[in-house]
């Protein structure tokens, strides 16, 4: 099964900050997921990718395939952004069973 | 979207009853699963199916049941409830093309005293 660690678990920032959120995995794989959560609502899948970096207006996801890490980053942050970011990864050997990290508990201040 | 319909979205039941969830989809996904998200555990799967009448255990099966008669609806069973399943549940869909990635429900809150 793959282990996936996000941190931190618990991030404050002020607005205008740059965020950067970190998930590391246990097992090689094909593609990682990121996802937000606001508070009390549903998740919206943000990203998957498999290599390099994507991006989507001030959101940023990269990963690193041979450490078996990816970040998430959000430029100019903004209280909006304040949510939860989950990062998925595939369970060894298949590409559709997801194992989510915890998450990470974002608060941006104005 | 992928135009994904949980219903209900809350409920509240006693121990020991039957409960049926229902996640509705409109675009046609073969893939879909369900999850159960609790404090300090992140989302875990339930179960998943792949294709109508195709389905699989995932990492917290036990006590939960799935049925998939047609694409566009999977149930998620209870068959008798007990207060440790108290969580929210999330239906997803996935086309499995290219890197598109999940689609989510908005969440179904169940409470079982």
């Amino acid at each position: 099964k793959n282990e996936v660690e996000q941190s931190p678990q618990n991030l404050t920032a002020q607005e205008g900050e740059f965020i950067t959120i970190n998930c590391s995995y246990s097992v090689g794989i094909s593609a990682l997921h990121w996802l937000q959560q606001h508070p009390g609502g549903g998740i919206v899948s943000l990203f998957m990718l498999s290599s390099g970096k994507k991006k989507h207006g001030r959101l940023i996801a990269t990963i690193n395939i041979q450490e078996k890490h990816s970040s998430l980053h959000i430029t100019a942050s903004h209280p909006r952004d304040s949510a939860v970011y989950i990062c998925a990864a595939p369970q060894g050997g298949s590409n559709y069973k997801l194992t989510f990290g915890k998450g990470t508990l974002l608060t941006v201040n104005p | 979207d992928a135009g994904i319909t949980q219903s209900p979205r809350h409920k509240v039941t006693e121990t020991g009853t039957p409960v049926t969830l229902r996640c509705h989809q409109t675009e046609n996904h073969r893939y879909m699963y369900w999850y159960r998200q609790d404090p300090g555990h992140g989302l875990r799967l339930i179960h998943y199916s792949y294709g109508v009448k195709d389905t699989d255990k995932g990492e917290v099966s036990d006590g939960y049941s799935v049925s998939r008669s047609k694409t566009e609806d999977f149930l998620l069973t209870l068959e008798s409830a007990t207060s440790s399943q108290t969580s929210v549940y999330f239906c997803a869909t996935d086309s499995r093309k290219g890197d598109q990635p999940q689609h989510f429900g908005d969440g179904t809150r169940l409470s079982i005293l």
